[in-house]
């Protein structure tokens, strides 16, 4: 049962535009919901968080939206850059459980110029 | 933030051997844990090593297969057992600190042949 979903196993943008990587849940105790990117070879780095009591939260070019009602997140990148090519995970918890992390199959971000 | 090593980064093992992976903190932390993430699939909980007691697992993975300790708080190690080709994955080491986000190490990617 995949409680966390990334629907989209790639995504290729061009330099510049706005990159838009999903994510949906099932699991309704989820309240606290992170995104990491990750290059080959190193372990996934940390990007951003939310909280299930906001609906968006922003740090320089990421932005992160959360619609609980629809069970969704959305990571917005603007502008994309070359540099931001990995592979980006959501990963959910329920705060109070020791902080174990449920996590998406992970996009595939390709920036081209 | 936190600064993780893992040993080995890499390795190709033979099928019924074991494999011990350690994970080295520059800090103390209280929760450790262990990931794995299988060709093309999501970072999956294995377990959560805290000092001083049992490590607890997730569904799906016993204490035999994948024994851990955690000497103290900077210090953890995994042992993957009796070997199988179907344990070729990434395992990863992640700490995490109260109301901080979780932190990686670069990972160890097993081959088994």
């Amino acid at each position: 049962d995949q409680q966390v979903k990334q629907n989209s196993p790639s995504l290729s943008v061009q330099e510049g535009r706005i990159s838009i990587l999903n994510c949906d849940y099932t699991n309704s105790m989820f309240d606290y919901f992170l995104w990491y990117k990750k290059y080959p070879a190193e372990g996934p780095t940390f990007l951003i968080s939310i909280s299930s009591i906001k609906d968006k939260n922003e740090d320089g070019r990421f932005t992160v939206f959360l619609n609980k009602s629809a069970k969704h997140l959305s990571l917005h990148i603007v502008p994309s850059q070359p540099g931001d090519s990995a592979v980006y995970f959501c990963a959910a918890s329920i705060t109070g459980t020791a902080s174990k992390l449920t996590f998406g199959t992970g996009t595939r971000l390709q920036v081209t110029l | 933030s936190a600064v993780i090593s893992q040993k080995p980064s890499r390795d190709i093992c033979q099928r019924g051997t074991s494999l011990t992976i350690q994970c080295q903190v520059d800090s103390q932390v209280t929760m450790m844990f262990w990931y794995r993430q299988q060709p093309g699939q999501s970072l999956t909980l294995i377990a959560t090593a805290n000092q001083g007691s049992e490590a607890t697992y997730e569904s799906g993975f016993v204490i035999d297969k994948f024994p851990i300790s955690r000497p103290n708080l900077t210090f953890s190690t995994l042992t993957v057992s009796n070997m199988s080709p179907e344990d070729s994955s990434i395992y990863l080491c992640s700490v995490q600190r109260p109301d901080t986000e979780a932190f990686f190490g670069q990972g160890t990617r097993l081959t088994v042949v």
